[in-house]
């Protein structure tokens, strides 16, 4: 069975640039959960979604978006890109609507802002 | 915020030895995680363990959770140095409002060969 995968692995942008992240899940899992990982804040939650519906949303501003296909797929969205949005942006699955289970994580999308 | 914090920040022992990682919360939970992340790569999870639950073992893993006081442990018997990585604990967010984790800071851990 395939795992997480993310695309791209590794992207450098600049400054006011936009960038789209994508996730496929493990098949069968129709949960799907975004979250950014820095050296000064560690790791952060920044979006759920379940059956194309964002359940549940961190504390990251409007630029920060995301969405999720029928297929279960998901793309997170980062406009106006700022030098602070650099970071590992790892994706994670999982087989229940609800937390009773173990996450699936990607090896992650490292996006480098100059 | 974080929910987790992890105690020690960083632990550097030799291969054979145990290790053993605390981690605190905050607030009431239903269960506790924990994930490896070798360097850069993605999260790995470890084990979980419900609110119901003193210890959990897992191989080499042993896990203990105590509710009243808030905070959790990890032990790695006879480390390799193939474990070396970050290990972090993880608390459900919002219980039962969906598949949302609060991380720690995690525990760097160095199994020297």
């Amino acid at each position: 069975k395939a795992g997480v995968t993310q695309t791209p692995r590794y992207l450098i942008k600049t400054r006011g640039q936009q960038v789209t992240l994508s996730c496929s899940p493990i098949s069968g899992h129709r949960s799907v959960s975004w979250y950014q990982q820095t050296p000064g804040q560690g790791l952060q939650f920044l979006f759920e979604y379940f059956s194309e519906t964002q359940r549940n949303k961190g504390n990251f501003p409007g630029r920060f978006s995301g969405r999720q296909f029928s297929n279960s797929r998901s793309e997170m969205n980062v406009s106006t890109l700022e030098l602070g949005d650099s970071a590992l942006y790892l994706c994670a699955s999982s087989l229940a609507a609800r937390l009773t289970g173990e996450l699936f994580f990607g090896e992650g999308s490292r996006l480098t802002v100059l | 915020s974080q929910q987790g914090e992890e105690d020690p920040q960083a632990l550097s022992i030799q291969e054979g030895e145990n290790a053993t990682m605390n981690c605190s919360y905050k607030t009431s939970i239903n269960n506790l995680q924990w994930y490896r992340q070798n360097s850069g790569r993605g999260l790995v999870h470890l084990i979980l363990i419900r609110s119901n639950e003193r210890e959990k073992h897992s191989g080499r893993l042993r896990v203990t959770l105590d509710t009243s006081k808030k905070s959790s442990s990890l032990l790695i018997t006879a480390s390799r140095a193939a474990d070396t990585a970050s290990y972090f604990c993880a608390t459900p967010r919002n219980n039962n409002a969906g598949n949302m984790l609060t991380f720690g800071g995690g525990t760097r851990l160095m199994v020297k060969p």
